[in-house]
């Protein structure tokens, strides 16, 4: 099947500066998408989800973008803080998958004092 | 805290053996998944259940089976362990895969094989 990938395998940021980390999917029939945060020794933790029928969803300090043009999905993490240091992994889900997720490889992040 | 339960969370066994993981979903969610994670591989799915019933299957090999009991809790047993089975298994629920509900995941079991 059709997998998501991810353009940066790690990300480092000052703390205090913002984040971006982005996702390219490649199934148009992908409807629904997730982000979430895995820290080391715990499971995802779902961040902000959105689905395709929208192009922005806001969270607290979290945005989602979602450009199906391109096939584009980014996160962007406000104000970025230590705790925000973890592996961001997006996820696709589309009836083609019997409503399954397909995650991506996933992106560290790393705050820098 | 996810609400979803899984135990053990370490499982230290030889190749060959079988073991059996344990997931008690959130209170309320119907559907189970269980997904595979290692270094190399990333999250793989490998099966779901809804309300009882096998629902899809993802990449789970023969010596791999689940099954979803009436109280809903899941269990995944691996048998003929080999030394590339050595991984952290995930457990996820949902409330219905058809309403596009976000998946929520246990802190995992971390099986080594040796």
């Amino acid at each position: 099947g059709e997998s998501v990938g991810l353009h940066l395998p790690t990300l480092s940021v000052q703390e205090g500066d913002n984040s971006i980390i982005n996702c390219a999917y490649s199934n148009s029939a992908s409807d629904y998408f997730i982000w979430y945060k895995q820290e080391s020794g715990k499971g995802p933790q779902f961040i902000i989800d959105i689905r395709s029928n929208m192009d922005k969803r806001q969270g607290q300090r979290v945005t989602v973008l979602l450009n199906k043009t391109v096939k584009h999905l980014s996160l962007q993490i406000a104000a970025t803080q230590p705790g925000d240091s973890a592996v961001y992994f997006c996820a696709e889900n589309s009836s083609n998958y019997g409503q399954n997720f397909v995650f991506g490889p996933g992106t560290r992040l790393s705050v820098l004092p | 805290d996810s609400g979803v339960t899984q135990t053990p969370k370490h499982l230290i066994t030889a190749t060959g053996q079988r073991v059996t993981l344990r997931c008690s979903p959130r209170s309320g969610d119907l559907s189970v998944y269980w997904y595979q994670q290692s270094l190399d591989q990333g999250l793989q799915f490998l099966i779901q259940y809804y309300n009882g019933e096998e629902r899809a299957k993802g990449n789970i090999l023969e010596r791999f089976s689940a099954q979803q009991f009436p109280d809903l809790h899941s269990e995944l047993n691996l048998s003929s362990l080999e030394l590339g089975d050595s991984a952290l298994y995930f457990c996820a629920s949902s409330v219905d895969p058809d309403l596009n509900s976000p998946l929520h995941f246990g802190n995992g079991t971390r099986l080594t094989v040796t």
